[in-house]
């Protein structure tokens, strides 16, 4: 089944970029969507699509995905935005439809 | 826009059966396939299965097929969760989660889908 692969820990400073990736075969060739989840609450989708916002989600917040890495990026970052952040994507290859990554915590110092 | 809701805290043993629900505001419910997610403690979102409750098409994850029944039924909006007979290991959070794919300029396209919409969750707890 496809695999994607997100760094466990991500730290950035207040006011700085952040930037988590997701690594996957070849994941440029599909569609990668975000998710959002702080600490016991449901996950929030924030960016779908590769590049696209929900409504909402304030344009700090924005994606891009080529070759092998997806990534989101978190610019101006903010003491809340300190949550786990998940990737997806939707493969039609395997069995296992919806594949998340394992999920990066963003830790904002 | 909508919303999902969905039951409470549950607390089993063993052995035992349980189902747990979402229900939907807000928007036509038979018209959006509805997941199931899982979350272990302190670990990742784990896909579980979906439905389309106009016609209850459903498909699982192969993680687990025949260990959960997904259901649903449209006269109450509600999609369902169900173990025969929990483990332990089924101690997780689970949430239900309505499917989207991308549209844009009048077309959609398959093999784009995600979840816009979540529930708040439903614990279950299953210890001896």
């Amino acid at each position: 089944s496809y695999v994607l692969t997100q760094p466990p820990s991500v730290s950035v400073a207040p006011g700085k970029t952040a930037r988590i990736t997701c690594g996957g075969n070849n994941i440029g060739s599909k569609r990668v969507h975000w998710y959002q989840q702080e600490p016991g609450q449901a996950p929030v989708l924030v960016i779908y699509y590769n590049t696209e916002r929900p409504s909402g989600i304030p344009e700090r917040f924005s994606g891009s995905n080529s070759g092998n890495t997806a990534t989101l990026s978190i610019s101006r970052v903010e003491a809340g935005d300190e949550a786990d952040y998940y990737c997806q994507v939707w493969d039609s290859g395997s069995d296992h439809l919806w594949v998340f990554g394992g999920g990066t915590k963003l830790a904002v110092l | 826009e909508g919303q999902l809701v969905q039951s409470g805290a549950e607390v089993k043993k063993p052995g035992e059966s349980l189902k747990i629900s979402c229900e939907a505001f807000g928007y036509s419910f038979t018209s959006y396939w509805i997941g199931w997610v899982r979350q272990k403690p302190g670990k990742g979102l784990e896909w579980m299965g979906v439905i389309y409750p106009g016609d209850s098409d459903t498909r699982y994850s192969p993680s687990f097929q025949g260990q959960v029944t997904i259901s649903a039924d449209k006269s109450i909006s509600t999609a369902y969760l169900q173990w025969s007979s929990l483990n332990v290991s089924d101690t997780a959070m689970y949430y239900c989660a309505r499917r989207r794919r991308y549209c844009s300029g009048g077309s959609c396209y398959s093999g784009t889908y995600y979840f816009d919409n979540w529930g708040q969750g439903t614990l279950v707890a299953v210890s001896s």
